[in-house]
Protein backbone atom coordinates (compact mmCIF):
# COMPACT_ATOMS: atom_id res chain seq x y z
CA UNK A 1 0.00 0.00 0.00
CA UNK A 2 1.35 3.25 -0.94
CA UNK A 3 2.77 5.55 1.51
CA UNK A 4 2.11 3.07 4.63
CA UNK A 5 4.33 0.09 5.40
CA UNK A 6 3.87 -2.27 8.53
CA UNK A 7 6.69 -4.39 9.75
CA UNK A 8 6.73 -7.50 10.38
CA UNK A 9 4.36 -8.99 7.97
CA UNK A 10 4.28 -11.98 10.32
CA UNK A 11 5.46 -13.61 13.46
CA UNK A 12 4.78 -15.83 15.99
CA UNK A 13 5.80 -14.94 19.94
CA UNK A 14 5.08 -17.17 22.96
CA UNK A 15 2.79 -16.05 25.61
CA UNK A 16 3.99 -14.11 28.10
CA UNK A 17 6.60 -12.23 25.76
CA UNK A 18 6.69 -8.40 24.68
CA UNK A 19 5.78 -8.17 21.15
CA UNK A 20 6.19 -3.94 19.32
CA UNK A 21 4.79 -3.84 15.84
CA UNK A 22 5.41 -0.88 14.02
CA UNK A 23 3.67 1.38 10.91
CA UNK A 24 5.40 3.75 9.20
CA UNK A 25 4.27 6.35 6.79
CA UNK A 26 5.55 8.35 4.39
CA UNK A 27 2.78 10.37 3.76
CA UNK A 28 3.26 13.07 6.57
CA UNK A 29 -0.91 12.32 7.46
CA UNK A 30 -1.53 13.69 11.58
CA UNK A 31 -3.38 10.72 12.13
CA UNK A 32 -2.79 6.81 12.66
CA UNK A 33 -4.47 4.15 13.33
CA UNK A 34 -4.23 0.77 14.80
CA UNK A 35 -6.94 -2.12 14.35
CA UNK A 36 -7.20 -5.82 15.20
CA UNK A 37 -9.37 -8.07 12.68
CA UNK A 38 -10.90 -10.76 13.92
CA UNK A 39 -13.35 -13.83 12.88
CA UNK A 40 -16.55 -12.86 13.75
CA UNK A 41 -15.86 -8.86 14.21
CA UNK A 42 -15.31 -6.15 12.28
CA UNK A 43 -12.40 -4.38 12.45
CA UNK A 44 -12.01 -2.82 15.96
CA UNK A 45 -9.75 0.33 17.19
CA UNK A 46 -6.98 -0.53 19.54
CA UNK A 47 -5.35 2.90 19.87
CA UNK A 48 -4.82 6.08 17.91
CA UNK A 49 -3.10 9.35 17.21
CA UNK A 50 -3.85 12.69 16.51
CA UNK A 51 -0.29 14.31 16.42
CA UNK A 52 3.00 13.61 17.61
CA UNK A 53 2.99 12.14 21.15
CA UNK A 54 -0.61 12.35 21.37
CA UNK A 55 -2.45 9.14 21.64
CA UNK A 56 -5.45 8.09 22.52
CA UNK A 57 -7.64 4.16 23.71
CA UNK A 58 -9.55 2.64 21.26
CA UNK A 59 -12.44 -0.08 21.73
CA UNK A 60 -10.24 -2.99 22.65
CA UNK A 61 -7.41 -0.95 24.28
CA UNK A 62 -6.45 -3.54 27.12
CA UNK A 63 -2.89 -5.05 27.16
CA UNK A 64 -1.98 -3.11 24.31
CA UNK A 65 0.71 0.46 24.47
CA UNK A 66 1.45 2.61 21.91
CA UNK A 67 3.80 5.32 21.06
CA UNK A 68 4.12 8.04 18.67
CA UNK A 69 7.39 9.65 19.03
CA UNK A 70 7.44 10.96 15.23
CA UNK A 71 5.29 11.76 12.92
CA UNK A 72 6.16 8.85 10.58
CA UNK A 73 6.04 6.21 13.16
CA UNK A 74 3.16 4.43 15.16
CA UNK A 75 4.32 1.57 17.50
CA UNK A 76 1.81 -0.88 18.88
CA UNK A 77 3.32 -2.83 21.79
CA UNK A 78 2.03 -6.06 23.69
CA UNK A 79 3.55 -5.65 26.49
CA UNK A 80 2.65 -9.30 27.84
CA UNK A 81 1.28 -11.44 24.61
CA UNK A 82 -1.40 -13.70 25.29
CA UNK A 83 -3.31 -16.29 23.07
CA UNK A 84 -6.01 -13.93 22.79
CA UNK A 85 -4.24 -11.76 21.03
CA UNK A 86 -3.70 -14.06 18.32
CA UNK A 87 -5.26 -11.89 15.12
CA UNK A 88 -4.31 -9.53 11.99
CA UNK A 89 -3.67 -6.55 12.97
CA UNK A 90 -4.01 -3.08 10.63
CA UNK A 91 -2.55 0.40 10.76
CA UNK A 92 -4.16 2.78 9.01
CA UNK A 93 -3.47 6.96 8.13
CA UNK A 94 -5.46 9.68 7.62
CA UNK A 95 -4.93 13.24 6.55
CA UNK A 96 -8.47 14.68 8.23
CA UNK A 97 -9.49 11.98 10.64
CA UNK A 98 -12.89 11.85 9.17
CA UNK A 99 -14.17 8.75 8.16
CA UNK A 100 -12.91 9.85 4.62
CA UNK A 101 -9.62 9.60 3.65
CA UNK A 102 -8.57 5.90 5.58
CA UNK A 103 -5.42 4.15 4.21
CA UNK A 104 -4.83 1.16 5.52
CA UNK A 105 -1.39 -0.79 5.66
CA UNK A 106 -0.88 -4.82 4.39
CA UNK A 107 -1.32 -5.83 8.18
CA UNK A 108 0.73 -8.10 10.58
CA UNK A 109 -0.37 -11.62 11.10
CA UNK A 110 0.47 -12.42 15.12
CA UNK A 111 0.16 -15.62 16.53
CA UNK A 112 0.72 -16.08 20.05
CA UNK A 113 1.40 -19.33 20.68
CA UNK B 1 -5.67 -16.23 2.58
CA UNK B 2 -6.57 -14.65 6.00
CA UNK B 3 -8.33 -16.14 8.53
CA UNK B 4 -10.66 -13.97 8.89
CA UNK B 5 -12.23 -14.82 6.29
CA UNK B 6 -13.70 -18.23 7.37
CA UNK B 7 -16.58 -17.39 9.51
CA UNK B 8 -18.07 -14.56 6.64
CA UNK B 9 -21.18 -15.53 5.07
CA UNK B 10 -20.30 -15.96 1.63
CA UNK B 11 -22.07 -14.89 -1.93
CA UNK B 12 -21.33 -17.43 -4.84
CA UNK B 13 -21.91 -15.42 -8.09
CA UNK B 14 -20.98 -16.66 -11.99
CA UNK B 15 -18.41 -14.69 -14.20
CA UNK B 16 -20.01 -12.01 -16.09
CA UNK B 17 -23.46 -11.78 -13.28
CA UNK B 18 -24.18 -8.77 -11.36
CA UNK B 19 -23.63 -9.30 -7.58
CA UNK B 20 -24.79 -7.76 -5.03
CA UNK B 21 -23.99 -7.19 -1.67
CA UNK B 22 -25.65 -6.02 2.00
CA UNK B 23 -24.85 -4.25 4.44
CA UNK B 24 -27.34 -3.36 7.78
CA UNK B 25 -26.17 -0.38 9.48
CA UNK B 26 -26.20 0.53 12.86
CA UNK B 27 -26.61 4.61 14.05
CA UNK B 28 -29.20 6.02 12.17
CA UNK B 29 -27.15 9.57 13.36
CA UNK B 30 -24.59 8.23 10.65
CA UNK B 31 -24.17 10.46 7.66
CA UNK B 32 -21.04 9.10 5.51
CA UNK B 33 -20.38 5.47 4.47
CA UNK B 34 -18.24 3.77 2.62
CA UNK B 35 -17.57 0.36 1.00
CA UNK B 36 -13.74 -1.46 1.27
CA UNK B 37 -12.42 -4.25 -0.69
CA UNK B 38 -10.01 -6.51 1.16
CA UNK B 39 -8.17 -9.37 -0.89
CA UNK B 40 -6.42 -12.07 0.62
CA UNK B 41 -3.19 -11.15 2.78
CA UNK B 42 -3.85 -7.48 1.57
CA UNK B 43 -5.33 -4.52 3.72
CA UNK B 44 -9.03 -3.00 3.20
CA UNK B 45 -9.11 -0.40 -0.06
CA UNK B 46 -11.42 2.06 -0.46
CA UNK B 47 -13.97 1.40 -3.45
CA UNK B 48 -16.55 3.87 -3.14
CA UNK B 49 -18.73 6.23 -0.64
CA UNK B 50 -22.10 7.92 0.00
CA UNK B 51 -23.70 10.77 1.96
CA UNK B 52 -26.64 10.18 3.40
CA UNK B 53 -28.39 13.26 1.67
CA UNK B 54 -27.63 10.76 -1.64
CA UNK B 55 -29.55 7.59 -1.92
CA UNK B 56 -27.16 6.09 -5.10
CA UNK B 57 -24.17 7.27 -6.17
CA UNK B 58 -22.35 5.00 -9.00
CA UNK B 59 -18.60 4.27 -9.59
CA UNK B 60 -16.54 2.56 -12.64
CA UNK B 61 -19.14 -0.88 -12.59
CA UNK B 62 -19.88 -0.72 -9.06
CA UNK B 63 -22.93 0.99 -7.41
CA UNK B 64 -24.27 2.26 -3.76
CA UNK B 65 -27.84 2.17 -2.68
CA UNK B 66 -28.73 3.67 0.60
CA UNK B 67 -31.90 3.39 2.43
CA UNK B 68 -31.93 4.99 5.66
CA UNK B 69 -35.54 4.28 6.53
CA UNK B 70 -34.38 0.89 7.03
CA UNK B 71 -30.77 1.36 7.61
CA UNK B 72 -29.56 -0.54 4.74
CA UNK B 73 -26.71 -0.39 2.54
CA UNK B 74 -25.81 -2.00 -0.65
CA UNK B 75 -23.23 -2.72 -2.85
CA UNK B 76 -23.45 -3.95 -6.84
CA UNK B 77 -20.84 -4.87 -8.82
CA UNK B 78 -21.75 -4.82 -12.36
CA UNK B 79 -20.54 -7.78 -15.05
CA UNK B 80 -18.53 -9.38 -11.85
CA UNK B 81 -14.94 -11.11 -12.68
CA UNK B 82 -12.09 -12.68 -11.25
CA UNK B 83 -10.64 -10.19 -9.47
CA UNK B 84 -13.54 -8.83 -7.78
CA UNK B 85 -13.30 -12.51 -5.32
CA UNK B 86 -12.20 -10.75 -1.51
CA UNK B 87 -14.26 -9.98 1.29
CA UNK B 88 -16.21 -6.49 1.23
CA UNK B 89 -17.60 -4.81 3.67
CA UNK B 90 -19.35 -1.46 4.89
CA UNK B 91 -18.47 1.05 7.04
CA UNK B 92 -20.34 3.87 8.71
CA UNK B 93 -19.30 6.87 10.80
CA UNK B 94 -19.09 9.27 12.44
CA UNK B 95 -19.11 6.71 14.80
CA UNK B 96 -19.09 6.42 18.65
CA UNK B 97 -16.07 9.09 19.26
CA UNK B 98 -16.50 10.46 16.04
CA UNK B 99 -14.64 6.89 15.02
CA UNK B 100 -15.51 4.62 12.35
CA UNK B 101 -17.88 1.66 12.61
CA UNK B 102 -16.87 -1.24 10.07
CA UNK B 103 -18.56 -4.19 9.25
CA UNK B 104 -18.10 -8.01 9.24
CA UNK B 105 -18.12 -8.54 5.67
CA UNK B 106 -18.90 -11.03 3.12
CA UNK B 107 -16.45 -12.92 0.92
CA UNK B 108 -17.46 -13.08 -2.48
CA UNK B 109 -16.74 -15.98 -4.52
CA UNK B 110 -16.61 -15.81 -8.25
CA UNK B 111 -18.14 -19.28 -10.05
CA UNK B 112 -15.99 -19.90 -13.63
Amino acid sequence: DAGITQSPRHKVTETGTPVTLRCHQTENHRYMYWYRQDPGHGLRLIHYSYGVKDTDKGEVSDGYSVSRSKTEDFLLTLESATSSQTSVYFCAISESGQIYGYTFGSGTRLTVV
Amino acid sequence: GESVGLHLPTLSVQEGDNSIINCAYSNSASDYFIWYKQESGKGPQFIIDIRSNMDKRQGQRVTVLLNKTVKHLSLQIAATQPGDSAVYFCAEGPGRDDKIIFGKGTRLHILP
